[in-house]
């Protein structure tokens, strides 16, 4: 159990509609990444959070949006959904956002119909 | 951009076998390389990782070394077991970008009695 908690841990919806991923780190850490894993992508990194604050933006769509709460727990909104989005989408966190381990939750599953 | 590349798998070996898993990156600046390891079913947890040429990660068994002049960090075990039949992904961290991790493509893993 790496302490990163992800919920839901499967999500079915439909194209064109929207949902919330959440993630609550391990306690202690201020950073929260998000990342996409899927079959002919591989594992992206979305975004990055630190205290609060957007750190870092990898290829994120404009319909995927995210944010750091002050509990820092985090959410990642994802709009207008597309087959595409099809995926598991992983939260990960760390003590203070740089080149240290990152410890990754159990993910959620995306299916869009 | 940065990339990291690896072996293409899956990789099937007998139990006891000597593993190598080949991992080579581009980076611009000083990365951080790490291997995280993905169990069926399950989030990432690193596996090892370095911070510095030359340096070498260990754990339960697993090694690489930090080879900046063939920009390497391949993955090695003396004799693997069952139930080391996993993905591994190699992955960087930049020491300019924050935290975020860049993944290879990932090495499936499935080692055989």
């Amino acid at each position: 159990d790496s302490g990163v908690t992800q919920t839901p841990k499967h999500l079915i919806t439909a194209t064109g509609q929207r949902v919330t991923l959440r993630c609550s780190p391990r306690s202690g850490d201020l950073s929260v990444y998000w990342y996409q894993q899927s079959l002919d992508q591989g594992l992206q990194f979305l975004i990055q959070y630190y205290n609060g604050e957007e750190r870092a933006k990898g290829n994120i769509l404009e319909r995927f949006s995210a944010q750091q709460f002050p509990d820092l727990h985090s959410e990642l909104n994802l709009s207008s959904l597309e087959l595409g989005d099809s995926a598991l989408y992983f939260c990960a966190s760390s003590e203070q956002g740089t080149q240290e381990t990152q410890y990754f939750g159990p993910g959620t599953r995306l299916l869009v119909l | 951009g940065d990339s990291v590349t690896q072996m293409e798998g899956p990789v099937t070996l007998s139990e006891e076998a000597f593993l190598t898993i080949n991992c080579t990156y581009t980076a611009t600046g000083y990365p951080s390389l790490f291997w995280y390891v993905q169990y069926p079913g399950e989030g990432l947890q690193l596996l090892l990782k370095a911070t510095k040429a030359d340096d070498k990660g260990s754990n339960k068994g697993f090694e690489a070394t930090y080879r900046k002049e063939t920009t390497s960090f391949h993955l090695e075990k003396g004799s693997v077991q069952v139930s080391d039949s996993a993905v591994y992904f190699c992955a960087l961290s930049e020491d300019n970008q924050g935290g975020k991790l860049i993944f290879g493509q990932g090495t499936e893993l499935s080692v055989k009695p």
